[in-house]
């Protein structure tokens, strides 16, 4: 069974603070996704990532796929209030059908 | 496009009763998937479609769930005499044909409240 673990699980800090979340599995994942989701709103994809080492950078957010494929993380730059979320990852495994989900990290950016 | 959209986003409903939620995903999009997702954790897979053939269905869905693509286009997911654990929000989402790596457009969901 793949599994994907996710740390930390709850996180709150200042503004201004800088913060990485991790996706770990012991599988090999063909591609990971992070979503961030808002109370009573669905996840929004933010990135993919597919190639081992890669990275990549959205405004403050930078992405990271393990050489291995197998693990990932999130960085947040200098952290805003609306950064604010449920940070979510998810990983194409063996089947073509259906992520693999971590079970997320709750931030809460305090002004 | 105004991307993928669930109706209700929220319903309350007596144990026993029988409810049904809609999906229309993005109408380019031939794959539909179909999570439930409790407060602080990961979507968790109920089943999912590649046009109106559903495809997969999750071992933990009971007898009681059952969802339908008819035309390949929407999507109804109807849960039959409901109970107060089936309690959260109901997931749909869908993707374009093509490789794995292709992220998911998730609607807004609907919350279910058992009562």
């Amino acid at each position: 069974t793949q599994l994907l673990e996710q740390s930390p699980q709850f996180l709150s800090i200042q503004e201004g603070e800088n913060l990485t979340v991790y996706c770990n599995s012991s599988s090999v994942f063909s591609s990971l996704q992070w979503y961030r989701q808002e109370p009573g709103e669905g996840p929004v994809l933010l990135v993919t990532v597919v190639t081992g080492g890669e990275v990549k950078k959205l405004k403050r957010l930078t992405f990271q796929f393990g050489d291995a494929r197998k693990d990932s993380s999130l960085h947040i730059t200098a952290a805003q209030p609306g950064d604010t979320g449920l940070y979510l990852c998810a990983g194409a495994g063996r089947s073509n059908y259906q992520l693999i989900w971590g079970a997320g990290t709750k931030l809460i950016i305090k002004p | 496009d105004t991307g993928v959209s669930q109706n209700p986003r929220h319903k309350i409903t007596k144990r026993g009763q029988n409810v049904t939620f809609r999906c229309d995903p993005i109408s380019e999009h031939n794959r539909l998937y179909w999570y439930r997702q409790t407060l602080g954790q990961g979507p968790e897979f109920l089943t999912y479609f590649q046009n109106e053939a559903q495809l997969e269905k999750s071992r933990l869905l009971s007898d009681r769930f059952s969802a339908e693509r008819p035309k390949g286009s929407f999507s109804t997911l109807e849960i039959q005499r409901t109970e107060q654990g089936d309690s959260a929000m109901y997931l749909c989402a869908s993707r374009p044909t093509g490789g794995r790596n292709y992220g998911y457009t998730f609607g807004s969901g609907t919350r279910l409240t058992v009562v």
